[in-house]
């Protein structure tokens, strides 16, 4: 039961380079979400796909792209790091309009 | 738009003790969800309990219970006979069903539990 996989579990980058964080569920559930979490502000929303193509905006989106052309994967891709970028990021999932989520274990991204 | 709030950053307890960890959120829908997640120093997100909105009985899961006060927007968490392993980061979390279906988390307790 792998649940939700997300690569790599640390990263360091530079500021300027492009950097992806992957998320792959193994559940096929429609919902799927980005959080970053940085301390005095728990989880925030980056972006989230209610299904395959179909994206839609978070909290704090900008610097961020998302893109889902399958249901288990839903890849975060930072264009241009930012050192305010540097928080630990977070993939979950949901299955349709009820349930509870499931997160995956969460990538710290260092910005440098 | 929904917010959480937290308002206790930190808080101890002796083992074997109880101890309550508060919330309270914002949300203009009827229909809505709640959450408590626990965050040990593995960083995974742990489900440790969950409470619809249109039950009235609060919701308990072995020593974890909540006081669900729907008309304040109060939604604590109680733990009895707190054990080491409670100790973590607790996040309260708020979820409308009617606005996209995406939570919003509180900014966290650290609980330490002493022995």
């Amino acid at each position: 039961d792998a649940g939700i996989t997300q690569s790599p579990r640390y990263k360091i980058t530079e500021t300027g380079r492009q950097v992806t964080l992957m998320c792959h569920q193994t559940w096929s559930h429609s919902y799927m979400f980005w959080y970053r979490q940085d301390l005095g502000h728990g989880l925030r929303l980056i972006y989230y796909s209610a299904a395959a193509d179909i994206t839609d905006k978070g909290e704090v989106p900008d610097g961020y792209v998302v893109s889902r052309s399958k249901t288990e994967n839903f890849p975060l891709t930072l264009e241009s790091a930012t050192r305010s970028q540097t928080s630990v990021y977070f993939c979950a999932s949901r299955q349709g309009a009820l349930g509870s989520y499931t997160f995956g274990s969460g990538t710290r991204l260092t910005v440098v | 738009a929904q917010t959480v709030t937290q308002s206790q950053p930190e808080m101890s307890v002796q083992e074997a003790e109880t101890v309550t960890l508060s919330c309270t959120y914002d949300t203009s829908e009827s229909d809505y969800y709640l959450f408590w997640y626990k965050q040990p120093p593995s960083r995974q997100m742990i489900l440790v309990i969950r409470q619809e909105a249109y039950k009235q009985q609060n919701a308990t899961e072995n020593r974890f219970s909540v006081n669900f006060q729907k008309a304040a927007k109060s939604f604590s968490l109680k733990i009895s006979d707190s054990q080491l392993g409670d100790a973590a980061m607790y996040f309260c979390a708020c979820d409308e069903e009617t606005s996209g279906s995406r939570l919003t988390f509180g900014e966290g307790t650290q609980l330490t539990v002493n022995p």
